[in-house]
């Protein structure tokens, strides 16, 4: 199956940085999202992002489809940005709809 | 518009027991998928149920089944229980099938 790979895995920044989580994935995809985990275990929808790239407000993300990687771009981070934030794909044709999961980036916002 | 629920939110099982979890999809979603994330963990793919029947499955043993109703809500159904059953149980719903998905806010189970 396809092959999801996060980085880094672990990031510490100050309030105001700004900071690029990276998603590399193994085949084409038909879907990709990226999802921020909050302390309580909610995945909250970012973008829904095959390819191409979209903002929302501080967060843009961007997708590579030809060369299998996606980009979350955050700036001027809050302390409330901190969290895990996972990309997952699917492969489409008999994966159609299996959503495979990144291992995460784990993001930490000191103020 | 209610998003994704689940129920209960937290619960406590004995190894060997059977328990079963509930998910009602957001407004409009027909397809709902269950996911298992361990600690520390990304979510791992359980199955995804379309049209009342199992469309796709991880790779998880027979132990786990599932169930989608009518209106499209599911239930989970774990058997006999493992102490490696412990998790946070996600649901996510999507139309169509392969559309965007969105989670509800999980079941933890802790299996003592």
């Amino acid at each position: 199956g396809i092959q999801v790979e996060q980085s880094p895995p672990d990031l510490i920044l100050q309030e105001g940085a700004n900071s690029t989580l990276r998603c590399n994935f193994s085949d084409s995809v038909n879907n990709l999202q990226w999802f921020h985990q909050n302390p309580w275990g909610q995945l909250i929808n970012l973008f829904y992002i095959p390819s191409g790239t979209k903002q929302n407000g501080r967060l843009s993300a961007t997708t590579v489809a030809t060369e299998r990687y996606s980009l979350l771009y955050i700036s001027s981070s809050q302390t409330t940005d901190s969290g895990v934030y996972f990309c997952a794909t699917n492969a489409g044709g008999t994966s159609y709809g299996k959503l495979t999961f990144g291992q995460g980036t784990i993001l930490t916002v000191h103020p | 518009d209610a998003g994704v629920t689940q129920s209960p939110t937290h619960l406590i099982k004995t190894r060997g027991q059977q328990v079963t979890l509930r998910c009602s999809p957001k407004s409009g979603h027909d397809t709902v998928s269950w996911y298992q994330q361990a600690l520390g963990q990304g979510p791992q793919f359980i199955f995804q149920y379309y049209e009342e029947e199992e469309r796709q499955r991880g790779n998880f043993p027979d132990r786990f089944s599932g169930h989608q109703f009518p209106n499209y809500s599911s239930e989970l159904n774990v058997n006999a229980l493992l102490l490696g059953d412990s998790a946070l149980y996600l649901c996510a719903s999507s139309s169509p099938p392969g559309g965007t998905q969105y989670f509800g806010p999980g079941t933890r189970l802790t299996v003592l």
